[in-house]
């Protein structure tokens, strides 16, 4: 088991409301991920960060924004939460080590805005 | 569009069967890896087979590796109840990012 957590593993909220998902790791990995992923769908890559105070916007533009302040911590926040941003949000890191690639993830967060 | 696409998109077989899935990628790479996900959890890491390298193997798992047919195969032998999941592949190029295909979902029935 990854020792990678996120909260909450689900939510429902209305329209309109601002929404934080916590990830955080304890293994001290420098690269942290966050996947959108709708059911039985790819994984999309839409933030990743290299270190604290780095992020960058992934493969899939989204509305969310990230930030990281600390090495364990890196939250999402979505300011004005949608019905499109319905999904299955995933967080993941990774060594810094050269030439180490694994992932690991943790067990998601499913939002639902209605 | 993805990097990877696994075929096929589903599979079914019997408990103590061998299952087999295909990965095929666009780009050059400098691995690829294999993930597990449990329906409705996070993904799990199962194996990474480099450019360089043609076939791994970990336990039950055997991965080949054709870069000339950007293309990659999953093989679980012996298959049991609890492997039911979908299974992922994914590339990295270059920056260290993870590209994920589609994803085969793979159910063995008891």
């Amino acid at each position: 088991e990854a020792d990678i957590y996120q909260t909450p593993r689900y939510l429902v909220i209305g329209t309109g409301k601002k929404i934080t998902l916590e990830c955080s790791q304890t293994m001290g990995h420098d690269k942290m991920y966050w996947y959108q992923q709708d059911p039985g769908m790819e994984l999309h890559l839409i933030h990743y960060s290299y270190g604290v105070n780095s992020t960058e916007k992934g493969d899939l533009s989204s509305e969310s924004t990230v930030s990281r302040i600390r090495t364990e911590h890196f939250p999402l926040t979505l300011e004005s939460a949608r019905p499109s941003h319905t999904s299955q949000y995933l967080c993941a890191s990774s060594s810094d080590r050269p030439s180490t690639d694994t992932q690991y993830f943790g067990p998601g967060t499913r939002l639902t805005v209605l | 569009s993805q990097q990877g696409e696994e075929d096929p998109q589903a599979l079914s077989i019997q408990e103590g069967e061998n299952a087999t899935m295909n990965c095929s990628y666009k780009t050059s790479i400098n691995n690829l890896q294999w993930y597990r996900q449990n329906s409705g959890r996070g993904l799990v890491h199962l194996i990474l087979i480099r450019s360089n390298e043609r076939e791994k193997h970990s336990g039950r798992l055997r991965v080949t590796l054709d870069t000339s047919k950007k293309s990659s195969s999953l093989l679980i032998t012996a298959s049991r109840a609890a492997d039911t999941a979908s299974y992922f592949c994914a590339t990295v190029f270059g920056n260290e990012k993870l590209t994920f295909g589609t994803g085969t979902r793979l159910t063995i029935i008891p």
